[in-house]
């Protein structure tokens, strides 16, 4: 079963406009990652955030954390229609190795030129 | 550096049949990770191997089984097939057992009819 959800499910927006995706989640975690996968394809890790990190930035994107409410926010800035793409949260549980991620539903994001 | 390597790219088989996929990490990973996605949902984590050995196994039937080699590549077996089991079967290779970050193959794309 999925731990998270993204919310929205499908998510349109303009070029050059802001993106922003929301992920919740249910059990303590050590670590929750974005990533981003094109047409059905391999995903390509994005960002990883700490549990006892609030916020981070990588390029474009910006992630924050907060543990107290279960929820991440993944926030692309000067959107681009090559962003045009599936967005997933995966969680890695407290207690669990690094390499069993669950995944949420993910957001489809769509970026008109 | 090549990437994750998953092969096929595509297979179609029918109910009842067998199938094997494989992987083969990026370079200096010693942890595969599997994980199934069936169209519209996320990935479903399904086994990790560290040094040949099973470190982790979701929420899947004794028919998925999987393997690592010497050489740190992996196979994933599926016995008597399902239509349920037609997904997307994506490989993930990560640096060590409790790395988080992974690095995702394209991925098998299964068809059982």
């Amino acid at each position: 079963s999925q731990q998270g959800e993204e919310d929205p499910q499908a998510l349109s927006i303009q070029e050059g406009e802001n993106a922003t995706m929301n992920c919740s989640y249910k059990t303590s975690i050590n670590n929750l990652q974005w990533y981003r996968q094109n047409s059905g394809r391999g995903l390509v890790h994005l960002i990883l955030i700490r549990s006892n990190e609030r916020e981070k930035h990588s390029g474009r994107l910006r992630v924050t954390l907060d543990t107290s409410k279960k929820s991440s926010s993944l926030l692309i800035t000067a959107s681009r229609a090559a962003d045009t793409a599936s967005y997933f949260c995966a969680t890695a549980p407290a207690g669990t190795s690094g390499s069993r991620l669950t995944f949420g539903e993910g957001t489809q994001l769509t970026v008109n030129p | 550096d090549a990437g994750v390597t998953q092969s096929p790219t595509h297979l179609i088989k029918t109910r009842g049949q067998h199938v094997t996929l494989r992987c083969s990490p990026i370079s200096g990973h010693k942890s595969v990770s599997w994980y199934q996605q069936v169209l519209g949902q996320g990935p479903q984590f399904i086994f990790q191997y560290y040094e040949k050995e099973e470190r982790g196994r979701g929420n899947f039937p004794d028919r998925f089984s999987a393997r690592q080699f010497p050489n740190y590549s992996s196979e994933l077996n599926v016995n008597a097939l399902l239509l349920g089991d037609s997904a997307l079967y994506l490989c993930a290779s990560s640096l060590s057992e409790s790395y988080y970050e992974q690095y995702f193959g394209p991925g098998t794309r299964l068809t059982v009819t």
